[in-house]
């Protein structure tokens, strides 16, 4: 069975910083690309980062480019997110996401498994 | 990246038929087949029920399809049942190599 299993939320103030965690578990981790997609309270998803089987290719949302970082390990089979210079519209509930492959080929941009979430909020 | 745009709401009677259109720009759902649409009940995970335009991944009723038509994707789901009610979100590779989503549909089955 499929298992992403988000850590590392809570509460910090603007400006401080924060690492996710995302322990996959139940699938060959080093053969999915890997995303991280955020929901603030009451509103609607946000894509904000994603990172490839092999960590050759990262991406960023706009919003986030410079002060967070993904990384992963793969022997580890974790997805990571550091998270710098927090604001308060980062505040949300951030979900580790894989990114969906049948057995012969990967589909850019769907996601097929989410974790539980963690939340982050940042306020003073 | 400015977030695709849904309408905030949709209704439709048990049985009915409804459709939820997004729409981007040439940049994103218009230039690239590589649109997703995701089922989310309250307090859960979001679900993925459409991949690349109109394919569904295994286990997906075949109620739910998905099309495009220039800068606007729609998800079109018939025989609508109560289980339906949920908010739906749209989602598009771009041309910056992002992901963006849309602001997302509730579903209110009357």
């Amino acid at each position: 069975e499929v298992q992403l299993v988000e850590s590392g939320g809570g509460l910090v103030k603007p400006g401080g910083s924060l690492r996710l965690s995302c322990a996959a578990s139940g699938f060959t981790f080093s053969s999915y690309s890997m995303n991280w997609v955020r929901q603030a309270p009451g509103k609607g998803l946000e894509w904000v980062s994603s990172i490839s089987s092999s960590s050759s290719y990262i991406y960023y949302a706009d919003s986030v480019k410079g002060r967070f970082t993904i990384s992963r390990d793969n022997a580890k089979n974790s997805l990571y997110l550091q998270m710098n210079s927090l604001r308060a519209e980062d505040t949300a509930v951030y979900y580790c996401a894989r990114e969906y492959c049948s057995s012969t080929s990967c589909y850019t941009g769907a996601i097929d498994y989410w974790g539980q979430g963690t939340l982050v909020t940042v306020s003073s | 990246q400015s977030a695709l745009t849904q309408p905030a709401s949709v209704s439709g009677s048990p049985g009915q038929s409804i459709t939820i259109s997004c729409t981007g720009t040439s940049s994103d759902v218009g230039g690239y087949n590589y649109v997703s649409w995701y089922q989310q009940h309250p307090g859960k995970a979001p679900k993925l029920m459409i991949y690349e335009v109109s394919n569904r991944p295994s286990g997906v009723s075949n109620r739910f399809s998905g099309s495009k038509s220039g800068n606007t994707a729609s998800l079109t789901i018939s025989g609508l049942q109560a289980e339906d009610e949920a908010d739906y979100y749209c989602s598009s590779y771009t041309s910056s190599s992002t992901w963006v989503f849309g602001g997302g549909t509730k579903l209110t089955v009357l």
